[in-house]
């Protein structure tokens, strides 16, 4: 079945600095989102991509569908305390079906 | 512009009892789909409903069921729980053929 590999699983930075995480897959997919969840919380949604090559920014938020469609990457640039959560990626094949998500990156900001 | 919302937010069940989640999409959305998030996972497709109807589903056993009303709300039913069925259970709403899903905050599910 579709499986997503995201990585790294964890990462502790200094706030300022940059983060940057990917997901990859041995499937394509048509549609790659991005999500923060905090702890007890649902997740969130920050980016959404719909083309392979697109590269899209909400804020400090950067993230690029891979061109071939197996892979997408999310920037943070200039980290902060409030960045700390588990980011997790998602892919979509059918269109309005199901996500698949990856295992999440835990995200530490030490002030 | 009411976001998704689940109900209850925690549940206690024993193993062998029978529960019922809830869910409100996001206003304008018609679309409900359920996930299971256990700890330190992604979260897992359990199944889709749109227009009253199983659209889609996941590799869940018939232990897990769902309806969608009328007004898009839907319900998650589990049967004969099992301790491996504590998790977080998520509702995501979206519309139509879209695929911009937003979550609501889940329900925690304990089983003992």
């Amino acid at each position: 079945g579709q499986q997503l590999n995201q990585s790294p699983q964890s990462m502790f930075i200094q706030e300022g600095e940059d983060v940057s995480m990917n997901c990859t897959s041995s499937s394509i997919f048509n549609t790659w989102l991005w999500y923060k969840q905090d702890p007890g919380e649902g997740p969130v949604l920050l980016i959404a991509l719909y083309k392979a090559g697109e590269l899209t920014s909400n804020g400090r938020l950067t993230a690029q569908f891979g061109i071939t469609r197996k892979d997408s990457f999310l920037n943070i640039s200039a980290s902060i305390p409030s960045d700390v959560g588990i980011y997790f990626c998602a892919g979509v094949y059918n269109q309005g079906g199901k996500l698949i998500f990856g295992q999440g990156t835990e995200l530490s900001v030490k002030p | 512009d009411a976001g998704v919302t689940q109900s209850p937010t925690h549940l206690i069940k024993t193993r062998g009892q029978q529960v019922t989640l809830r869910c409100s999409p996001k206003s304008g959305h018609d679309t409900v789909s359920w996930y299971q998030q256990a700890l330190g996972q992604g979260p897992q497709f359990i199944f889709q409903y749109y227009e009253e109807e199983e659209r889609q589903r996941g590799n869940f056993p018939d232990r897990f069921s769902g309806h969608q009303f009328p007004n898009y709300s839907s319900e998650l039913n589990v049967n004969a729980l099992l301790l491996g069925d504590s998790a977080l259970y998520l509702c995501a709403s979206s519309l139509g053929s879209g695929d911009e899903a937003f979550f609501g905050q889940g329900t925690r599910l304990t089983v003992v």
